[in-house]
């Protein structure tokens, strides 16, 4: 059963560039979550996508943007990069519910993304 | 604002002792909290979770303990090896809603286990 896959591992790139991180969820998910974790720091909430739309988001500026595709997989896309946009970016999956419980979210590995 | 911390940055047990990692959380609307193990260079690890109506929930060797009174998270860790060492994570989730569980994720406790 294979869990949440990121890629790259790592990705350097230059500050106005423009970046695309990619994931796939664990098996039977369908709901795809994007974080973005400074070093020493906890994971922020970037955005969430379910039946193709992004439903919640965080406090990101609209440099930050997804998609999810038909079999679930997602993008995160950062234009415009800034220094501070250096960080190990998360992707989270789960199997959205119509009761009360949450499922957990599931991470990948993350991608490792270094502006210069 | 909302917001999820922890009381000690850092922790150092015995292996084979009892760990307990703590936290707090400011969001009172919050009804579902969660514990994450990151080790490094790999993304957070699900360990255990629990709703607000209840208090205590139990998993193999890891308990976490909610004290909705004043706010307060713990988990424990039962005979502590040095595979537990890595940094942890609470993290809170407001008022689920229709699927959405954004997570509210604090700076992390590191856990140092030493033979």
């Amino acid at each position: 059963d294979a869990g949440v896959t990121q890629s790259p591992t790592h990705l350097i790139k230059t500050r106005g560039q423009q970046v695309t991180l990619r994931c796939s969820p664990k098996s039977g998910h369908d709901t795809v979550s994007w974080y973005q974790q400074a070093l020493g720091q906890g994971p922020q909430f970037i955005f969430q996508y379910y039946e193709e739309e992004e439903r919640q988001r965080g406090n990101f500026p609209d440099r930050f943007s997804g998609h999810q595709f038909p079999n679930y997989s997602s993008e995160l896309n950062v234009n415009a990069l800034l220094l501070g946009d250096s960080a190990l970016y998360l992707c989270a999956s789960s199997l959205a519910r119509t009761g009360t419980y949450n499922s957990p979210l599931h991470f990948g590995n993350g991608t490792r993304l270094t502006v210069t | 604002g909302e917001s999820v911390g922890l009381h000690l940055p850092t922790l150092s047990v015995q292996e084979g002792d009892n760990s307990i990692i703590n936290c707090a959380y400011s969001n009172s609307a919050s009804d579902y909290f969660i514990w994450y193990k990151q080790e490094s260079g790999k993304g957070p690890q699900f360990i255990i979770d629990i709703r607000s109506n209840m208090d205590k929930r139990q998993g193999q060797r890891v308990t976490v303990l909610l004290n909705k009174t004043v706010k307060h998270l713990s988990l424990q860790i039962a005979a502590t090896q040095p595979g537990d060492s890595a940094v942890y994570f609470c993290a809170e989730s407001p008022v689920f809603s229709g699927g959405y569980n954004k997570l509210i994720f604090g700076a992390g406790t590191r856990l140092a286990v030493h033979p």
